[in-house]
């Protein structure tokens, strides 16, 4: 069974900086194929996903956030690290890490999605 | 635009069909995937690929595509489908990705 737990402060202040850590059993971040993401959602709003780091160490960000942006791995552990600097109070959501599973067909065509998820851990930016 | 847009709300009576929408021109080079979330409650799963349904997922959840518009169609909807869904899809190098805005679905 795979699943995933996000752990990190509840509480911010605008300018510092944010770590988020995600937690996860059930498969290893050293086999190959494997991707982990970060996705966050202010209160109300729609998702937004945030950065991915994938078993070789490939990593990948949302434009819009890329210079506030790093995500790492710590294969032993079992964990995937999102640091986010200068955080703003629109920074206010729920910040979740999910698993994406995918495949290519015999076409090449692709097919991914983000399953499982963890529970989500608020994260507030107030001074 | 890698933008997915969604009708924000849609209601359905008890037991009736009802079919949420996304559209955006990623589609056209991607199948969405639907995920269904209950207040204070993460996102679930409940449509991926073609139209495939994870395990414990009912099959009254369905999936289609066409153009530029992904479908998720509830047939008999059940009091607990009242929930937001939201959809998601890929930018051209399949590396970046992108939600929907979201539609909450009330069953009356």
């Amino acid at each position: 069974q795979v699943t995933l737990k996000e752990s990190g402060p509840a509480l911010v202040k605008p300018t510092q900086t944010l770590t988020l850590t995600c937690t996860f059993s059930g498969f290893s971040l050293s086999t190959s194929g494997m991707r982990v993401s970060w996705i966050r959602q202010p209160p109300g709003k729609a998702l937004e996903w945030l950065a991915r780091i994938d078993w070789d160490d490939d990593k990948f960000y949302s434009t819009s956030l890329k210079t506030r942006l790093t995500i790492s791995k710590d294969t032993s552990k079992n964990q995937v690290v999102l640091t986010m600097t200068n955080m703003d109070r629109v920074d206010t959501a729920t910040y979740y890490c999910a698993r994406e599973a995918y495949y290519y067909d015999s076409s090449g065509y692709y097919y991914g999605w983000f399953d499982p998820w963890g529970q989500g851990t608020l994260v507030t930016v107030s001074s | 635009s890698s933008a997915l847009t969604q009708d924000p709300a849609v209601s359905v009576a008890l037991g009736q069909t009802v079919r949420i929408t996304c559209q955006g021109d990623s589609l056209r080079s991607y199948y969405a995937s639907w995920y269904q979330q209950k207040p204070g409650q993460a996102p679930v799963l409940v449509i991926y690929g073609k139209n495939n349904r994870p395990s414990g997922i009912p099959d009254r959840f369905s999936g289609s595509s066409s153009g530029n518009t992904a479908s998720l169609t509830i047939t008999g909807a059940q009091a607990e489908d009242e929930a937001d869904y939201y959809c998601d899809s890929r930018d051209s190098s399949a590396n970046h990705y992108v939600f929907g805005t979201g539609t909450k679905v009330t069953v009356l």
